[in-house]
């Protein structure tokens, strides 16, 4: 099946800094790539759709300009956390459709964030 | 609006058979899936229905009934490793094409 690759998968940082994630399909050309968040014991949230070549499309109570998302190519999608604080603390997690038809989507690995 | 239950925890014993059940009300549906994500760890892709009936695949398999948006995953022989959760997932293509997540099933297997 179709890779993607997420790093890093363990960030801790200080309250106040920002923190790069990055996504990459790497055997498929990914036009829309998906990042989750999910707290402990938690399902998916879905925080916002990454759209190569456009804005992302983000869900409702998502700050956009907290939560950052560049697509600048077909295979690499980044969140960016500005500013982090404490209760950004979760697993952050992306994904992408290969284009098959029967929508499936491929996880990366996740990245869990620490904030102190 | 849109809803997906799954019950919340199950135990079963190694060796046994366990059925999760998933239930779905949703404007539209394209299709359903199961994946299993063991803690810390990413979700990974176990089924896809969009017809009714059922699918095996090895140990696992899923059910579909969309006249009555019900699902089910069987496993089978269970191992422990098979002790993660257990996500139900409904794919809605007019829904700007996301998934829509159910809350999981923690399926703890017990020697």
């Amino acid at each position: 099946g179709a890779v993607v690759s997420q790093h890093p998968s363990r960030v801790i940082c200080k309250s106040g800094t920002s923190v790069k994630i990055e996504c990459r399909s790497l055997d498929f050309q990914a036009t829309t790539m998906f990042w989750y968040r999910q707290f402990p014991k938690q399902s998916l949230m879905l925080m916002a759709t990454s759209n190569e070549g456009s804005k992302a499309t983000y869900e409702q109570g998502v700050e956009k300009d907290k939560f950052l998302i560049n697509h600048a190519s077909l295979t690499l999608s980044t969140l960016t956390v500005t500013s982090a604080h404490p209760e950004d603390s979760s697993f952050y997690i992306c994904s992408a459709r290969d284009g098959a038809p029967n929508e499936k989507l491929f996880f990366g690995s996740g990245t869990q964030l620490s904030v102190l | 609006g849109q809803n997906i239950d799954q019950p919340t925890e199950m135990t079963a014993t190694e060796g046994a058979i366990v059925q999760i059940n998933c239930t779905y009300q949703t404007s539209g549906f394209n299709g359903l899936f199961w994946y299993q994500q063991h803690a810390g760890e990413a979700p990974t892709f176990l089924s896809y229905n969009v017809l009714d009936g059922l699918e095996e695949k090895g140990r696992f398999s899923s059910f579909l009934s969309r006249s009555k948006g019900y699902s089910y995953l069987l496993l089978k022989e269970l191992q422990m490793k098979d002790s993660a959760s257990y996500l139900c997932a409904v794919f809605n293509a007019g829904n700007n094409r996301k998934l829509i997540w159910g809350l999981g099933t923690s399926l703890a297997v017990n020697p």
